[in-house]
């Protein structure tokens, strides 16, 4: 089955600076990659996704770029504020198509004012 | 809409005891999810139901089962609770026209 590794577990960064979160996967075949925010006491919500045939997707201050050839992406939040501070996850579908998305183990992002 | 709904918030359990996590949403999804979040592990899907009528396991099914009770609700079963299921249960839908899960709030499970 698909594997996904999500570096790094932790992360603090100084407002207004920006953020960077890399996942790996392992199934070639996946071809659906969502990233998901989890704020404390909540369940995660998706905030930008992407898909094989695109490279990056933009979203305001959020960004994703896709390396398929290397099997890496990567999220990019720029001039973070501290409503930022929450829990990562990003994900990725394997070859079980759509219906199935294996996560990553999350990445806590502190965002100091 | 309310989107996911998850009952109970909260739940404490004995070794051996049995209890139902029920869950229901209101956006006409056929696919649905149960998951688990542990500390350092993410979500790790239990079981999930394409439509209804159907489910299929996931990552981590033992010491689970499920129902489709129809297309709103997707019950997740404990028959023997044990210590390793103490956990935070999220159930899941998902949108078949832009492939996102919508979480409902998650359960607080203690077994003891």
């Amino acid at each position: 089955g698909e594997n996904v590794e999500q570096h790094p577990s932790t992360l603090s960064v100084q407002e207004g600076d920006s953020a960077v979160i890399k996942c790996t996967y392992s199934d070639s075949a996946s071809n659906y990659f969502p990233w998901y925010k989890q704020e404390l006491g909540k369940g995660p919500q998706l905030i930008i996704d992407i898909r094989s045939n695109v490279g990056e997707k933009k979203d305001q201050r959020i960004a994703v770029t896709l390396n398929k050839t290397a099997k890496h992406f990567s999220l990019h939040i720029t001039e973070t504020q501290p409503e930022d501070s929450a829990v990562y996850f990003c994900a990725a579908t394997g070859s079980g198509g759509y219906q199935k998305v294996t996560f990553g183990t999350g990445t806590k992002l502190q965002v100091i004012p | 809409n309310a989107g996911v709904t998850q009952t109970p918030k909260f739940q404490v359990l004995k070794t051996g005891q049995s209890m139902t996590l029920q869950c229901a949403q209101d956006m006409n999804h056929n696919s649905m999810y149960w998951y688990r979040q542990d500390p350092g592990m993410g979500l790790r899907l239990i079981y999930y139901s394409a439509s209804e009528g159907t489910t299929d396991k996931g990552e981590v099914p033992n010491g689970y089962n499920v129902s489709r009770l129809n297309k709103r609700e997707f019950s997740l079963r404990l028959e023997s609770a044990a210590p390793s299921q103490t956990s935070v249960y999220f159930c899941a839908s998902r949108s078949s026209s832009t492939d996102t899960q919508y979480f409902g709030p998650g359960t607080r499970l203690t077994v003891l």
